[in-house]
């Protein structure tokens, strides 16, 4: 079936501009998940969702950083009035809980964001 | 300290060696285990999850040491496209997934 899926693949913003990242997660995953990956890093987590739910936001560098997932499937990761520093991957991530103890995490494409 | 280590390399090896990757954890309470696979401008790939009793792919190998808090990888006869960088990551249950650095790997012919 279908991965993960994340949209734009790219984005170029100049500072101070806002950004929408957009993740489809695999259907019928309830848990979805956000993380930044900086050149030569791990993913480094931002927050998480089970369902509608934001179960965890602390990894949000920021209070300009806000993720919603309002009816339990796609999400959408904004950036307000963003920084040079915020330049990364975000990458997309959704995992189900039925049929594996272990929720293995499966990776979409990410969205490679460049701040000017 | 970083809550999950590994040597960022890289590792040159031949094609056809064995070459095997440490990952160090210091939360104690973290539960689930995994090896992603990540090439370059692409994003990282479930390679095995870690169980306990450690567990075998084909030409992967991943042990747990909850004792001393590592996990590794073992490649064996290593393919050109093994080229890549390998990511652990350990996490709680259905929860987020803390990564190291990763560790690069390049086979050569």
């Amino acid at each position: 079936g279908a991965g993960v899926s994340q949209s734009p693949r790219y984005k170029v913003a100049k500072r101070g501009q806002d950004v929408a990242l957009r993740c489809d997660p695999i259907s019928g995953h309830v848990s979805l998940f956000w993380y930044q990956q900086a050149l030569g890093q791990g993913p480094e987590f931002l927050t998480y969702f089970q369902n509608e739910a934001q179960l965890d936001k602390s990894g949000l560098p920021s209070d300009r950083f806000f993720a919603e997932r309002p009816e339990g499937s796609v999400s959408t990761l904004k950036i307000q009035r963003t920084q040079q520093e915020d330049s990364a991957v975000y990458l997309c991530a959704s995992s189900s809980p039925s049929g594996s103890s272990y929720n293995e995490q499966f990776f979409g494409p990410g969205t490679r964001l460049t701040v000017l | 300290r970083k809550e999950v280590e590994q040597d960022p390399g890289p590792f040159n090896v031949p094609e056809g060696a064995t070459v095997a990757f440490n990952c160090t954890y210091s939360n104690s309470a973290s539960q689930s285990f995994f090896w992603y696979r990540q090439d370059c401008r692409k994003e990282p790939k479930l390679l095995m999850s870690v169980y306990s009793s450690g567990n075998e792919d084909g030409r992967f190998t991943a042990q747990l040491n909850r004792a001393s808090q590592y996990i590794s990888l073992l490649i064996r006869d290593s393919k050109l496209s093994d080229s890549a960088t390998y990511l652990c990551a350990g996490g709680n249950q259905g929860g987020k997934l803390i990564f190291g650095q990763g560790t690069e790997l390049s086979v050569k012919p």
